[in-house]
């Protein structure tokens, strides 16, 4: 079984609307959350990570956990054109020693 | 802005050869990463480094995979014999522990391997 969970998509969401992009992680002790950008054929790139239940804002991007739920999620509001790329989620378990991401969920804004 | 530096960006290789990848991580990040991408899959970690000490190797091929990290600085990996199925991304990352014991892991640009 795999221990980060994403749906493949493409998603696909019109210009301006928001994005929502969801991540379930096995039940082990976890501590850290991330969500990465990686354009098609470039390294995946920090955009958002988050340490404690509830809301973080940065910008445009809005990462929401639960931990109880084993859920982590992305809101991109406002979406654009060039936020059109793969998301990947990353769990840091075990206190660092430990990360594992993904498959990513690809999501395409359309003009 | 500090980053992570890779080379080559690219290499492409016939199958039963030798390739080597260099990675140069952020200055004073004691922790370093080798990963594989394989199109359409997330990064999955070969080698995880804590300074020249190697802390998970426990999914690199090891008959043909080597990673080093002598001086706990840059470092080295290597396919020997390179086969088909090793064409992917290899990912390149370091990161610091903040002092609540946070980590952040920061990604170079890739070296990505075709072997014909």
């Amino acid at each position: 079984q795999k221990e980060v969970e994403q749906n493949s998509g493409p998603l696909s969401v019109p210009e301006g609307a928001i994005a929502s992009l969801n991540c379930t992680y096995s039940d082990r002790v976890s501590q850290s959350f991330f969500w990465y950008r990686q354009y098609s054929g470039k390294s995946p790139e920090l955009i958002m990570s988050i340490y404690s239940n509830g809301d973080k804002e940065d910008g445009r991007f809005t990462a929401q956990l639960n931990k109880a739920s084993q859920y982590v999620s992305l809101l991109i509001r406002d979406s654009q054109p060039s936020d059109s790329a793969t998301y990947l989620c990353a769990v840091n378990f075990q206190g660092g020693f430990k990360t594992i991401f993904g498959a990513g969920t690809r999501l395409f804004v359309k003009a | 802005e500090a980053e992570v530096a890779q080379s080559p960006r690219y290499k492409i290789t016939e199958k039963s050869q030798a390739v080597a990848f260099w990675c140069d991580p952020i200055s004073g990040h004691a922790t370093l990463y080798w990963y594989r991408q394989i199109l359409g899959q997330g990064p999955e970690l070969l080698v995880q480094f804590q300074d020249e000490s190697v802390v998970d190797d426990s999914q690199l091929p090891k008959d043909r995979f080597s990673a080093e990290r002598l001086k706990g600085v840059d470092s080295t990996l290597k396919i020997q014999p390179a086969e088909l199925g090793d064409s992917a991304m290899y990912l390149c990352a370091s990161s610091f522990f903040s002092g609540q014991g946070k980590e952040t892991q920061y990604f170079g640009p890739g070296t990505r391997l075709l072997v014909l």
